[in-house]
Parts: C-alpha cells; structure tokens; sequence
C-alpha cells in the first residue's frame, strides 16, 4: 500500500512569492493534516481537512490556506512568503486517529 | 505551543543497550502518539496508546500512559544503529480537531 506523498521534495522560493505545496493520502484515507516544522520552534499543527473542508486550523496568517479535492488529495498555498516560512512541510493523512505522514517539502525562502 | 516535553532532549548509548525516553503534556487526551523522524524527514508512527490504556507493546518497543501524571515513556529494547533519529510524542484529542500537538523531541543516538 502507497503511504502518503508529496511534492515537491525542495523548493527554493524568494520573499514575497507565493509556493503550493501537493500532498496525496494513503488510499481510504479522508483526512489531511499540514504542519510546519521550523527550526527551533518544533512541529506546528498548521490545517486540517475532512471531506473536503476545513475542519481546523492552527495560528497560522491567512496567507497560509489550502483546500481538499474530491478525490482528498490536498494543496497547501503559502502567499507572500517571508524568511520565516522557511522550514519542513509535512502532511499526514489519517481514517481514524493514527496519522501517517508523507516524506515533507523542504521550503527554503531567501 | 509545544503541548509536551520529552526528557531527555538528547541521548547517546550503545549498540543492545535499552533506550528510555519520557514525554510530558499538559491537558487531557484521547490518545497519544511516537513518532520517530530520521534526518529532518518524514515522520514514521510508531505507537498509538489511548488514554484509558496504561501500557503497549510493538515489537521492541514499549509505551506506557500515565494519565493522572500527564506522562508517558517509550522504551526501546536492545537498541541498534538504526534506530538513531529523533523521537517525538504528540498528543491528540478530538476536542482539538483531531490535530496533534507535539513535544519538542528526543534525539537519540545509537553508537556501534
């Protein structure tokens, strides 16, 4: 069974731009969660998708959005980039409460 | 906000030795989770235990809950190299959102 992917592995992006980040679930999986993991400031909870929606998220800027597609594969959209965007993107899927996550987008912001 | 704290921060020990490391959290939780992340990459779930369970096995692994402490350990048995990487728990509970809220992480490393 296929685990969770993503795309791209590394990204090399400047201040000010904008970045969409692709991750794919474990098949059956419905939810998908983001993080962040910035050095020195440990793994954030960034948002949460269910269905389709969004079901939660973290204390993030709106410049940081997503959306969920049908077939629950999601994209993670991070506007107006700044030098502290720069960090691990990880995204998990889950069916219940165990949550699998995906090899993560190293973002580098100069 | 870091929800836990796992103690210790880093450790080093041999090759066969067992490798203890402890998790701290603050509020009360459906459930808690390993993860182990080998070189800042994806992270690899190890153990689920829910909060009415006191103790787990996987394999060499061992997880144990103590809720009216707030705390947890994962004990891994006859240690390899392989299994050098940092290690976090992460709490999570449905009130939440079902997101997980992790501890800062134990980095261990195992010499051969």
């Amino acid at each position: 069974e296929a685990g969770v992917t993503q795309s791209p592995t590394h990204l090399i992006k400047t201040r000010g731009q904008q970045v969409t980040l692709r991750c794919s679930p474990i098949s059956g999986h419905t939810s998908v969660y983001w993080y962040q993991q910035a050095l020195g400031l440990g793994l954030q909870f960034l948002l949460w998708y269910d269905e389709g929606e969004e079901r939660n998220r973290g204390n993030f800027p709106p410049r940081f959005s997503g959306r969920q597609f049908p077939n629950y594969s999601s994209e993670l959209n991070v506007n107006a980039l700044e030098l502290e965007d720069s960090a691990l993107y990880l995204c998990a899927s889950s069916l219940y409460n165990e949550q699998f996550f995906g090899p993560g987008t190293r973002l580098t912001v100069l | 906000s870091q929800q836990g704290e796992e103690d210790p921060q880093a450790l080093s020990i041999q090759e066969g030795e067992n490798a203890t490391m402890n998790c701290s959290y603050k509020t009360s939780i459906n459930n808690l989770q390993w993860y182990r992340q080998n070189s800042g990459r994806g992270l690899v779930h190890l153990i689920l235990i829910r909060s009415n369970e006191r103790e787990k096995h996987s394999g060499r692994l061992r997880v144990t809950l103590d809720t009216s402490k707030k705390s947890s350990s994962l004990l891994i048995t006859a240690s390899r190299a392989a299994d050098t990487a940092s290690y976090f728990c992460a709490t999570g509970d449905r009130e939440y959102g079902n997101k997980l809220v992790f501890g800062a992480g134990t980095i261990l490393r195992v010499k051969s």
